[in-house]
């Protein structure tokens, strides 16, 4: 089984500060990591992903995240916050092995950028 | 390239009403699968399809039907629509079951059920 907890479902920045967004996930074999983005009335679309490999991924929008396997942990950073990263932000989880690769999704953490 | 499309944007049912979802995509892709995203709780995988003909049940499936006749298209079927099947609906595409982190997702369909 896996699982994903995501700290914090309202994190609020001002515009050039640090964004900061946690995820911890639980899995019993290797997994494969991911952040997703919704804007407003729109779709998921993929932020970035971890599967092997160097730990640190950029995505896309200045976005990175580091796999820390020692902490089960996957946050999304942005050194500088922009009033267009207002959204919510989703860790999802699947793992490598296994006929049905399911995603399991957190519960999400709505970002507001402050002026 | 279209990509994953739904409709209908928004609907209200009542009650015991049925309906169904529609989801295509054009990309030719193995993997489909439908969520329901409620507040607090992310996304809910429903039911997936491995491929044309292949369907299984995800973590929610009470009250929901799936079919897969076609690599393209993949409905949601609600039997007896219920208040608590009152959600947005989000139906998403990968290009295999070993890609299934990447998915493409269409743009949703918002439901109320009174």
């Amino acid at each position: 089984a896996q699982s994903v907890t995501q700290l914090g479902s309202h994190v609020s920045v001002s515009e050039g500060a640090l964004v900061l967004l946690r995820c911890n996930y639980s899995s019993s074999v290797p997994p494969y990591l991911f952040w997703y983005v919704q804007y407003p009335n729109q779709g998921l679309q993929l932020l970035l992903k971890y599967t092997t490999g160097a730990t640190l991924v950029k995505g896309i929008n200045g976005f990175e995240a580091e796999f820390k396997k020692s902490e089960t942990s996957f946050h999304l950073t942005k050194p500088s916050a922009h009033m267009s990263d207002a959204a919510e932000y989703f860790c999802a989880v699947t793992t490598a092995s296994g006929s049905a690769r399911q995603l399991t999704f957190g519960s999400g953490t709505q970002l507001t950028v402050l002026p | 390239n279209a990509g994953v499309t739904q409709t209908p944007k928004f609907q209200v049912l009542k009650t015991g009403q049925s309906m169904t979802l529609q989801c295509a995509q054009d990309m030719n892709h193995e993997y489909m699968s439908w969520y329901r995203q409620d507040p607090g709780m992310g996304l809910r995988l429903i039911h997936y399809s491995v491929g044309a003909g292949i369907t299984d049940q995800g973590e929610v499936p009470n009250g929901y039907n799936v079919s897969r006749s076609t690599t393209e298209d993949f409905p949601l079927r609600l039997l007896s629509a219920a208040p608590s099947q009152t959600s947005v609906y989000f139906c998403a595409s990968s290009y295999s079951r070993t890609s299934v982190g990447t998915q493409y997702f269409g743009p949703g369909t918002r439901l109320l059920v009174l």
